[in-house]
């Protein structure tokens, strides 16, 4: 069993402020990690994942998260909030264990981020 | 790379007739397909699960007569919501996953309304 709790489901910041977007996760398996982002009317786009090598990731548009195994977090950051971040956000965990196998992604709820400026 | 297009990307239908939304991975094969809908300001919610050639796995609570997938072709997946009801308008995204991947590239969305 796994899930996803993401603290905060509103976050506002000042443009050229850090953005720290928090995600908890609980997987049964090694997890693998994944946050996306999702502008209004539009689908998911992937904004970086971790699939169990480097511990930080970096990802598009200056995102980058870190995994941490013994705090079960994988929080989003960028060193300074742009206008165009403002966007949902969310935080995501697969059960995935090899090819050839089913697995599932598990959503957080998601956290809207205001940019002000 | 790793694209997946939906059509249509909005569709407004009277209640009781089927509305298709196609699901297309553009650039590579998708062994796998899910589709999720989605409420507004909410997460989104995994209605079913298809591989290539195999009937869909349908989430608890959804109903499969409802809600029609097939997935004939590695990058192609459709979804038929039949005798559609005002109930069923909503946010339709499907995403897509290759053989031996762990990621799901999702299509934009297809946003139906019932009236």
């Amino acid at each position: 069993a796994q899930s996803v709790t993401q603290l905060g489901s509103h976050v506002s910041v000042s443009e050229g402020a850090l953005v720290l977007l928090r995600c908890n996760y609980s997987s049964s398996v090694p997890p693998y990690l994944f946050w996306y982002v999702q502008y209004p009317n539009q689908g998911l786009q992937l904004l970086l994942k971790y699939t169990s090598a480097a511990t930080l990731v970096k990802g598009i548009n200056g995102f980058e998260a870190e995994f941490k195994k013994s705090e079960t977090s994988f929080h989003l950051t960028k060193p300074s909030a742009h206008m165009s971040d403002a966007a949902e956000y969310f935080c995501a965990v697969s059960d995935y264990v090899g090819a050839g196998t089913a697995s599932k992604l598990t959503f957080g709820t998601g956290t809207r981020l205001q940019v002000t400026l | 790379g790793a694209v997946v297009s939906q059509h249509p990307s909005r569709v407004i239908c009277k209640s009781g007739t089927s509305v298709k939304i196609e699901c297309r991975s553009l650039d590579f094969q998708a062994t796998t397909m899910f589709w999720y809908r989605q409420f507004p300001k909410q997460s989104l919610m995994l209605m079913a699960t298809s591989n290539e050639g195999s009937k869909a796995t349908y989430e608890q609570g959804v109903e499969k007569d409802k809600f029609l997938i097939n997935h004939a072709s590695l990058t192609l997946s459709t979804l038929t919501v039949t005798s559609a009801h005002p109930e069923d308008s909503s946010f339709y995204i499907c995403s897509a996953r290759g053989a031996a991947q762990e990621t799901q590239y999702f299509g934009p969305g297809t946003r139906l309304l019932v009236l």
